[in-house]
């Protein structure tokens, strides 16, 4: 079985400073490692994975990603926080099961909270 | 950019009503998905869909659970009898998951807006 793990129920942070969202995670076989984010009252947008490659992801509005194997974790980052970057934010992992398995197991998601 | 989308984006019914939830996945992709998340809770999977039949299912996704692709674009999500406990926001999601593109694209879901369901 799969499984995420978000150690933090919320992150405060303030604008400017570097912020780190927590995940880590357990799967069969390598891992498919995504963030999502949420804004109020709206829908899961994507915003980086990694599947194989270069250990450091980067995404969408200036956010990365570094998977860590040995750790099983890959943790949210970026360098300079914005007050509209505040929203909740979902890890998700999935095997490379083979054909079939795409299902995505969610973490209970994050809020973080950019303070002006 | 393609988007999935999803009507309507709110619903309420009675309990033991049937009710219909669509979703309109991005024109190109092959593999559709439900997920639903409970007020508070973390995203769930219910069921995935491919070549016009269900491919897994979690076992949230009983019975009263079916879902369709009835022409070339919609997706839908019925529930039969509606409980209290299926309040929850309905996520559908596609990929592509085909050849000819980098594995990279094929490997992401595209979420839908939600529709928010209340039972009451």
């Amino acid at each position: 079985a799969q499984s995420v793990a978000q150690p933090e129920d919320q992150v405060n942070v303030a604008e400017g400073n570097p912020l780190t969202v927590k995940c880590t995670y357990s799967v069969s076989g390598n891992p498919y490692l995504f963030w999502y984010v949420q804004y109020p009252n709206r829908g899961l947008q994507f915003l980086l994975k990694y599947i194989t490659g270069d250990n450091l992801v980067k995404g969408s509005y200036g956010f990365e990603a570094e998977f860590n194997k040995s750790q099983t974790s890959f943790h949210l980052k970026k360098p300079s926080a914005l007050v509209s970057d505040s929203a909740l934010y979902f890890c998700a992992v999935r095997g490379d099961s083979g054909a079939g398995s795409y299902q995505l197991t969610f973490g209970k998601g994050t809020k973080l909270s950019v303070i002006p | 950019e393609p988007e999935v989308t999803q009507t309507p984006s709110h619903q309420v019914t009675q309990m033991g009503q049937e009710v219909i939830l669509r979703c309109v996945p991005i024109s190109n992709h092959l593999y559709f998905y439900w997920y639903r998340q409970i007020l508070g809770q973390k995203v769930e999977f219910l069921v995935s869909f491919y070549n016009n039949e269900i491919s897994e299912k979690s076992e949230i996704f009983d019975d009263q659970f079916s879902v369709e692709r009835p022409d070339g674009s919609n997706f839908t999500l019925k529930i039969r009898s509606t409980k209290l406990e299926d309040s929850a926001m309905y996520f559908c999601a596609s990929t592509w998951t085909g050849t000819g593109t980098s594995r990279s694209r094929r490997e992401t879901q595209y979420f839908g807006p939600g529709t928010r369901l209340l039972v009451l």
